[in-house]
């Protein structure tokens, strides 16, 4: 069992719709990420927030939306994504942000997303 | 985009023998981690080593850092079919635009067969 726990494990939408992922941990950690897999490729990252402020946006398309309610809560709204957003999409945490201290990082065991 | 190379790709060995990995990067780096994927689940971490330190061990893992050659490697020793996984290298770039990034290498499939 991960410390960090996604839902839903599946997801299936249309283009059309909207949906969110959502992500939660109790570690009190105050910095988590955002990363899409595809099959057989490393993870890549795409947001990151610390103390629930959006610190780094990798150029991520608009129809990718994030949002960080509280400090145990990260979301990924979605919507009118493409065929190509088909991926898993993992959720991390770490005490502090990367870039302040060696710490590792705390992963989800994702979202599988594939968009019809 | 991904500045750690891995190899091999894929390496496949007997039970009791032991996995070498080894991972290349770019740029100056704060630490580099080293992370294990089994099928459809999430990363977990294994071993984290500083740039300011050259070997490091955790169990039946043993990892170098030389940052002169801007490599690493995993030791993996008395392999056992549960380590049957993907292994990535991750460097948690020092400066510049990739500041504060965990960059992952393109990973490694390890098969143990029993």
């Amino acid at each position: 069992d991960t410390e960090v726990t996604q839902t839903p494990k599946h997801l299936v939408m249309g283009m059309t719709n909207k949906k969110s992922l959502k992500c939660e941990q109790h570690m009190g950690h105050r910095a988590m990420y955002w990363y899409k897999q595809k099959a057989k490729k490393p993870p890549e990252l795409m947001f990151v927030y610390s103390y629930e402020k959006l610190s780094i946006n990798e150029s991520v398309p608009s129809r990718f939306s994030p949002e960080c309610p509280n400090s145990s809560l990260l979301n990924l709204h979605l919507h009118a994504l493409q065929p190509e957003d088909s991926a898993l999409y993992l959720c991390a945490s770490s005490q502090v942000p990367a870039g302040y201290s060696n710490q590792p990082q705390h992963f989800g065991d994702g979202t599988r997303l594939s968009i019809l | 985009s991904q500045q750690g190379e891995e190899d091999p790709q894929a390496l496949s060995i007997q039970e009791g023998e032991n996995a070498t990995m080894n991972c290349s990067y770019k740029t100056s780096i704060n630490n580099l981690q080293w992370y294990r994927q089994n099928s459809g689940r999430g990363l977990v971490h294994l071993i984290l080593i500083r740039s300011n330190e050259r070997e490091k061990h955790s169990g039946r893992l043993r990892v170098t850092l030389d940052t002169s050659k801007k490599s690493s490697s995993l030791l993996i020793t008395a392999s056992r079919a549960a380590d049957t996984a993907s292994y990535f290298c991750a460097t948690l770039n020092a400066g510049g635009t990739s500041y504060g990034k965990l960059t992952f290498g393109q990973g490694t499939i390890l098969t143990v067969h029993p």
